[in-house]
């Protein structure tokens, strides 16, 4: 399984570009990367996954350079209620597994 | 539609009994996972089903934790002879066929072992 390497914590004031990056040096060819939001006292959220270049929803971006060795997950404008932790995930493409979530990056938003 | 539901939401016992946690997936969702989440930390992978069978259980942290699914759907996760660090939120999420690599969560079941 590949390792993801997550800084523990961000700060960030309202309104601005919030650029989470994710470290997996291991990744292999199969491996898709995932991403995932968690709020206090709930369960995660699946936020977007990609497994190159650039993806897009109406959440956020995710930017995956060439190697594949890290990926930036990039939150638009945040606001007070993005304020969660952030989970990066690597794992099998379309394949039930065990899935290892790290620590996350605590996100912290300031008015 | 209905999501992943789990229960109960809270538990407490005392040291020494079992505990069972249920979880209900959402209709059609073939994969089901087991994770442990303690205060402040990340969440820890326990097992997962593809249909009723159990292809990992490494995760299981020891004998006393057992895990089963029956008909393809509610999974039971079982921890006997409690102890204290088996205080922690159980988390229950599940996988489409069609996407399995988007997990739904449910809201977890609290455990305090006193």
């Amino acid at each position: 399984l590949a390792k993801t390497t997550q800084p523990i914590s961000m700060d960030s004031y309202e309104g601005q570009e919030v650029n989470i990056t994710c470290s997996h040096n291991n990744i292999a060819t199969n491996d898709y990367i995932t991403w995932y939001q968690q709020f206090p006292s709930q369960g995660p959220r699946f936020i977007i996954q990609g497994y190159k270049t650039k993806v897009k929803n109406e959440v956020a971006s995710l930017f995956i350079p060439a190697d594949r060795k890290s990926s930036t997950l990039s939150l638009p404008r945040v606001s007070l209620s993005d304020t969660a932790v952030y989970y990066c995930l690597v794992a099998l493409f379309g394949g039930y597994q065990k899935v290892t979530f790290g620590t996350g990056t605590k996100l912290q938003v300031i008015p | 539609g209905a999501g992943v539901s789990q229960s109960p939401s809270n538990k407490v016992t005392e040291k020494g009994k079992d505990v069972e946690l249920r979880c209900d997936p959402i209709s059609g969702h073939t994969a089901l996972y087991w994770y442990r989440q303690s205060l402040g930390q990340g969440l820890e992978f326990l097992i997962y089903f593809q249909g009723n069978s159990a292809p990992d259980k490494s995760g299981l942290p020891s004998d006393r934790f057992s895990a089963e699914r029956t008909g393809g759907s509610v999974s039971t996760l079982t921890i006997q002879r409690t102890q204290q660090e088996d205080s922690a939120v159980y988390l229950c999420a599940s996988s489409s066929p069609r996407d399995r690599n988007e997990q739904y969560f449910g809201p977890g079941t609290r455990l305090t072992v006193t």
